[in-house]
C-alpha cells in the first residue's frame, strides 16, 4: 500500500545538525512531489517547502532558507530533510507529506525533533 | 500569522451538523482549490476532503466541502465523539508562491 515512512525522534544539542528521512513505497516515486511540513508544540501546521522527485529541485518557504535542506535518494526511494545550526525554536514535529490533486494526500507518520541543551 | 482564516474552536452535540470556515484572498482560495485535513490528538494529517469537495475513498459522506469567492467550508454531518480533533484548511498562494495552512479549529463533540 502507499505510504511514507519516517525516521524516529531526535534529541540534540543546539547547534547540531539533524537528518529527518521519509521513505515511500508503494507508488512511483518520481510522480510526486514530496513537502515538508512543521508542526511546533502546540501550534498549527506550516509549510516548509518541497523537493520535486523528478528533478530533484527543492523550493523553500519563506522563514526555511539557509539552515534547512531537502535532498532525495531514489535509489531507495527516500526524501530527507537536513536542518543545520538547531536551535531550541527548531523543535518540533517534521512530516513529510506527498502533494497530489492539489492537496496532501498522504502523510508521513511524523519525526519528533527535540533541541535541548 | 497564517493567510488563511479559521475559527478557533466550534463546538455541537453528538448527531448535530457543524461547520467549519476558511477565509483567505484572490491570491490563495480565490483562485485555488482548497483541501482540508483532520488531526486526531497525537496523529499526523489526514486528507479529508481536496478540490474543494471531493472526498478520498474511504471518507465517509458525514463529511463535506464547498467554497465561494474567497471563503470555503468544511461541513461534518451525524457528529461523533470519534470526529473530536484538529481541522486545517489548505490552500496554495500564488503571490507567495507557497503552501498555505489555516490556523486550524478544534472540534470539540459535547
Amino acid at each position: 500500500q502507499v505510504q511514507l515512512v519516517q525516521s524516529g525522534s531526535e534529541l540534540k544539542k543546539p547547534g547540531a545538525s539533524v537528518k529527518v528521512s521519509c521513505k515511500a513505497s508503494g507508488y512511483i516515486f518520481s510522480a510526486y512531489g514530496l513537502n515538508w511540513v512543521r508542526q511546533a508544540p502546540g501550534q498549527g501546521l506550516e509549510w516548509m517547502g518541497w523537493i520535486n522527485t523528478n528533478t530533484g529541485n527543492p523550493t523553500y518557504a519563506q522563514g526555511f532558507t539557509g539552515r534547512f535542506v531537502f535532498s532525495l535518494d531514489t535509489s531507495v526511494t527516500t526524501a530527507y530533510l537536513q536542518i543545520s545550526s538547531l536551535k531550541a525554536e527548531d523543535t518540533a514535529v517534521y512530516y513529510c507529506a506527498r502533494r497530489r490533486v492539489a492537496a496532501f494526500d498522504m502523510w508521513g507518520q511524523g519525526t519528533m525533533v527535540t533541541v535541548s541543551s | 500569522q497564517s493567510v488563511l482564516t479559521q475559527p478557533p474552536s466550534v463546538s455541537a452535540a453528538p448527531g448535530q451538523k457543524v461547520t467549519i470556515s476558511c477565509s483567505g484572498s484572490t491570491s490563495n482560495i480565490g483562485n485555488n482549490y482548497v483541501s482540508w485535513y483532520q488531526q486526531l490528538p497525537g496523529t499526523a494529517p489526514k486528507l479529508l476532503i481536496y478540490e474543494d469537495n471531493k472526498r478520498p475513498s474511504g471518507i465517509p459522506d458525514r463529511f463535506s466541502g464547498s467554497k465561494s469567492g474567497t471563503s470555503a467550508t468544511l461541513g461534518i454531518t451525524g457528529l461523533q465523539t470519534g470526529d473530536e480533533a484538529n481541522y486545517y484548511c489548505g490552500t496554495w498562494d500564488i503571490r507567495l508562491s507557497a503552501g498555505e495552512f489555516g490556523g486550524g479549529t478544534k472540534l470539540t463533540v459535547l
